[in-house]
């Protein structure tokens, strides 16, 4: 267990659809990052919420978006849906980017979602 | 951040130690060496840290080279429930820029009984 949790477990959506994600970050956490990750890969950074700011981004379009709440928890919403955004979406939370290269990360379980 | 190279998949016999080997041959003297694992349909789970010096805690230890260039994660003891994807991941300390990790594919460890 590492209290971070996400919402909901499983999710199927119909192509060009809308969807949001959710996930309560760890106390004590005031970071969260999202990750996706395909069928048999590892998983993809996508973006940082830090303050409720985006801190970092990484190759993604802008229909991916998200928000970063005061109580630190976060939401990623996905636009436009593809088949290709079929995956699982990790959430994890830390203790700021200020000290990133020293502390570790906690992940959720994730969100499985379906594109069909 | 440096890019890592580990072997695809690894075996190991229950009981016995399992040597996980990375290759971070153009990491900087800012770049800290992650271990996460990630067990299969979970999230993925944070296992050991270090810089330069060779750390230990309750699940693994963590012997980087001294050139920096390589590191091994070794599993004392493998159990079944060790069997997993271990990722190793090097990045710069104190960062502004977001907490990215760049995972890779990693090595996928199958302990047997």
């Amino acid at each position: 267990e590492t209290g971070v949790t996400q919402s909901p477990t499983h999710l199927i959506k119909t192509r060009g659809q809308q969807v949001t994600l959710r996930c309560s970050s760890q106390s004590g956490h005031n970071t969260v990052s999202w990750y996706q990750q395909a069928l048999g890969q590892g998983p993809q950074f996508i973006f940082q919420y830090y303050r409720e700011e985006e801190n970092g981004r990484g190759n993604f379009p802008p229909r991916f978006s998200g928000l970063q709440f005061p109580n630190y928890s976060s939401e990623l919403n996905v636009n436009a849906l593809e088949l290709d955004d079929s995956a699982l979406y990790l959430c994890a939370s830390s203790s700021g980017p200020g000290t990133g290269g020293r502390t570790e990360a906690f992940f959720g379980q994730g969100t499985r979602l379906t594109v069909v | 951040d440096a890019k890592t190279t580990q072997p695809t998949s690894m075996d190991c016999a229950e009981g016995r130690a399992a040597n996980l080997p990375c290759n971070h041959s153009t990491i900087s003297g800012n770049e800290y060496v992650y271990w996460y694992r990630q067990i299969h349909s979970q999230g993925p789970q944070y296992i050991i840290h270090g810089l330069k010096n060779n750390e230990t805690n309750e699940m693994a230890s963590l012997i980087i080279t001294e050139d920096r260039k390589s590191s091994t994660l070794i599993l004392p003891h493998a159990t079944l429930r060790d069997t997993a994807v271990y990722y190793c991941i090097v990045r710069v300390a104190g960062s502004n820029s977001g907490y990215a990790l760049n995972f890779g594919k990693g090595t996928s460890l199958l302990v047997t009984p």
